[in-house]
């Protein structure tokens, strides 16, 4: 069965600051890796995703992630936070043959001016 | 606009009432999920069907049930048997086959609460 992780349920950091969110996973086979974005009251938005192309992958609103193989990571940063990047990311696998979503618990992000 | 719409933004029932979630897609997606949302515990999977008239048991699916009697609809009953089903419900859908690998989009959400 496969499982993710993701350190820290909220994550505090100053405008300007870089946003690190760690996500580590563990598959028996080599996944399908992707980061959600989901504002209070609302679903849930797809910020990047990982299909075994380049283990550097870059998404919407300034954000990337870096799938470790080595680590069985999958953590997403941006390299300088802003007001709007307050929100709660959910980190997520799928098996390259199924079609069912494991999603870690989810990192609250507050950003302080 | 394609998209996955969920009606009602929020829902409030008595304790004992059925009470069923609309999602509808017309991204022409074959797969469909239900989540469950929790405070502190992401999402968990309810149900899913990746074709018309067939559908999947996932994590949680103890008191709720599930109809897909066409591509585009997939309607959840919360039903009396559910022991706590105050939660935010999150419809998603997705391609299958050949693009197995593309993402699950998710509709806005549903909020029940039960008084």
């Amino acid at each position: 069965a496969q499982s993710v992780t993701q350190l820290g349920s909220h994550v505090s950091v100053s405008e300007g600051a870089l946003v690190l969110l760690r996500c580590n996973y563990s598959s028996s086979v080599p996944p399908y890796l992707f980061w959600y974005v989901q504002y209070p009251n609302q679903g849930l938005q797809l910020l990047l995703k990982y299909t075994s192309a380049a283990t550097l992958v870059k998404g919407i609103n300034g954000f990337e992630a870096e799938f470790k193989k080595s680590e069985t990571s999958f953590h997403l940063t941006k390299p300088s936070a802003h007001m709007s990047d307050a929100a709660e990311y959910f980190c997520a696998v799928m098996q390259a043959a199924g079609n069912k979503l494991t999603f870690g618990g989810g990192t609250r992000v507050l950003v302080k001016p | 606009d394609g998209g996955i719409t969920q009606s009602p933004k929020y829902l409030f029932r008595k304790e004992g009432q059925n009470v069923t979630l609309s999602c509808e897609q017309n991204l022409n997606h074959d797969a469909m999920y239900w989540y469950r949302q929790d405070p502190g515990q992401g999402l968990r999977l309810i149900y899913y069907s990746q074709i018309v008239n067939d559908f999947q048991k996932g994590d949680i699916a103890e008191g709720y049930s599930v109809s897909r009697e066409k591509k585009e609809s997939f309607p959840l009953t919360v039903t009396s048997a559910q022991k706590n089903p105050t939660a935010f419900y999150l419809c998603a859908s997705k391609i299958t086959g050949t693009r197995a690998y593309n993402e699950q989009f998710f509709g806005p959400g549903t909020r029940l609460t039960v008084l």
